[in-house]
C-alpha cells in the first residue's frame, strides 16, 4: 500500500461547481497536511496548511483532515476556469517545511467555462 | 518574495554524461534544501534533504554516489547526476525552506528541471 493515495483524474467539472478533493494515507505519523497547487512546467504553490484533524478556510477553499480516518480532503467553492490546475497533497511528521513531504500523485482538475 | 530558481528548466543528454542541476533561493536565505523527483504518472518523491554546509542526507534506495549534492551557500544547492543513464530521465525539482524566525518555515519550490537522457 503507497503512503499517499490520491485519485490522479482527471476531474472535469462546470464552472460554479463545488470541487471536492481527496487523499487518504497510511502513515499514523503524518501530523501536518498541505495541499499545493500546480500549473503546467511550474513549481507547487502552497494553497493551505492544516495541523491535526480538523477544518480551515481560506477563501474559496476548505481544507478538512480526519486524521481517525487518515483522510483529508480540499473544497473548492464556486470554480472558476482560473482553477484548472494539478492539486497535490503532502503532508510530513513535522511542521515548518522541516521534513521532506509525502505527496500524493496529483489530481488534475479542469474547471469548464 | 520567497522565490526559487532552477537552472536549466530542461536538458537533454547523452548515456554516460554527468548533468548539473542549481537551485537558487533568489530573496532569502535557505536553512534547508530538499530534492524531489517526479516520474510521469508518479508521485514527487523525495531524494534528499541538504543543510548549507553540511552533507546532504538521502532518502532509502536514492544512490548518493549518483546523486551528488552540494548546498554550498544558503542560497545555492546543486545536483549533479553523474553517468546519467535513459532511466534517470525524470523531472527534478527542488524546494528550499527559510528561517522560522522569518516567517519562511514551510518549502517553496522551484519550477522544476526536465532531463532528458538519450
Amino acid at each position: 500500500q503507497k503512503e499517499v493515495e490520491q485519485d490522479p483524474g482527471p476531474l472535469s467539472v462546470p464552472e460554479g461547481a463545488i470541487v471536492s478533493l481527496n487523499c487518504t494515507y497510511s502513515n499514523s505519523a503524518f501530523q501536518y497536511f498541505m495541499w499545493y497547487r500546480q500549473y503546467s512546467r511550474k513549481g507547487p504553490e502552497l494553497l493551505m496548511y492544516t495541523y491535526s484533524s480538523g477544518n480551515k478556510e481560506d477563501g474559496r477553499f476548505t481544507a478538512q483532515v480526519d486524521k481517525s480516518s487518515k483522510y483529508i480532503s480540499l473544497f473548492i467553492r464556486d470554480s472558476q476556469p482560473s482553477d484548472s490546475a494539478t492539486y497535490l497533497c503532502a503532508m510530513s511528521a513535522r511542521g515548518g517545511g522541516a521534513d521532506g513531504l509525502t505527496f500524493g500523485k496529483g489530481t488534475h482538475l479542469i474547471i469548464q467555462p | 518574495g520567497a522565490v526559487v530558481s532552477q537552472h536549466p528548466s530542461r536538458v537533454i543528454c547523452k548515456s554516460g554524461t554527468s548533468v548539473k542541476i542549481e537551485c537558487r533561493s533568489l530573496d532569502f536565505q535557505a536553512t534547508t534544501m530538499f530534492w524531489y523527483r517526479q516520474f510521469p504518472k508518479k508521485s514527487l518523491m523525495l531524494m534528499a534533504t541538504s543543510n548549507e554546509g553540511s552533507k546532504a542526507t538521502y532518502e532509502q534506495g536514492v544512490e548518493k554516489d549518483k546523486f551528488l549534492i552540494n548546498h554550498a551557500s544558503l542560497t545555492l544547492s546543486t545536483l549533479t547526476v553523474t553517468s546519467a543513464h535513459p532511466e534517470d530521465s525524470s523531472f527534478y525539482i527542488c524546494s528550499a525552506r527559510g528561517h522560522p524566525r522569518l516567517a519562511l518555515d514551510e518549502q517553496f519550490f522551484g519550477p522544476g528541471t526536465r532531463l532528458t537522457v538519450l
